[in-house]
């Protein structure tokens, strides 16, 4: 299984509306709808901010949300805040109890 | 709270073994798949292994297949992956995290480091 593909960087101002994309295959993204984001703080764990493409667990903000299109999914950050500064990492089920991640895409709120 | 800490992590030599522990409180253990992911040092996540509730199914990426091993025990919460042969490129910090549903690790244990060097 090959990383599924993000920008390893994105920044936008406060305020602003940032998007990342995560590319995958027919194989993962582009066959199953559990596509999840998780976002990483410098040494902390992973939490999830969005799963089943687009759904919210309780405590995430509103202006998290999720896409998909074919074999590429994308997570919108709206109203950007100092605190959204971090690692954000897709991931896809790939079938077979098997999950693939992307690279990561470090967001800068300038 | 839901828990998972990890434990076990340490420096050893290449051809070496380690095992890692993960101990779960909070919620019904025996309920819950259970995955390990690794994080290289500046680099990104990568899924290394499942384990079902049960322990009947279980899973491994390409790159550790016939080199770890997953087991649990629901009677102790205790998630275990013992890594044998190891190798350099399997230094990183090794999370386990609960498989909530098939799209949703939550929550992630606070990682535990293996440096496999010489």
């Amino acid at each position: 299984q090959s990383a599924l593909t993000q920008p390893r960087s994105v920044s936008g101002s406060p305020g602003q509306s940032v998007t990342i994309s995560c590319t995958g295959t027919s194989s993962d993204v582009g066959v199953f709808n559990y596509v999840s984001w998780y976002l990483q703080h410098p040494g902390k764990a992973p939490q999830v901010m969005i799963y089943d493409v687009t759904k919210r667990p309780s405590g995430v903000p509103d202006r998290f949300s999720g896409s998909k299109s074919g074999n590429t999914a994308s997570l919108t950050i709206s109203g950007l805040q100092a605190e959204d500064e971090a690692d954000y990492y897709c991931c896809s089920y790939a079938g077979s109890s098997s999950w693939v991640f992307g690279g990561g895409t470090r967001l800068t709120v300038l | 709270e839901v828990q998972l800490v990890e434990s076990g992590g340490g420096l050893v030599q290449p051809g070496g073994s380690l095992r890692l522990s993960c101990a779960a409180s909070g919620f019904t253990f025996s309920s819950y798949s259970m995955n390990w992911v690794r994080q290289a040092p500046g680099k990104g996540l990568e899924w290394v292994s499942y384990i079902s509730g049960s322990g009947s199914t279980i899973y491994f990426t390409d790159s550790v297949k016939g080199r770890f091993t997953i087991s649990r025990d629901n009677a102790k919460n205790a998630l275990s992956l013992q890594m044998n042969s190891l190798r350099d490129e399997d230094t990183a910090v090794y999370y386990c995290a609960r498989v909530l549903t098939t799209s949703r690790f939550d929550p992630w244990g606070q990682g535990t480091l293996v440096t496999v060097s010489s």
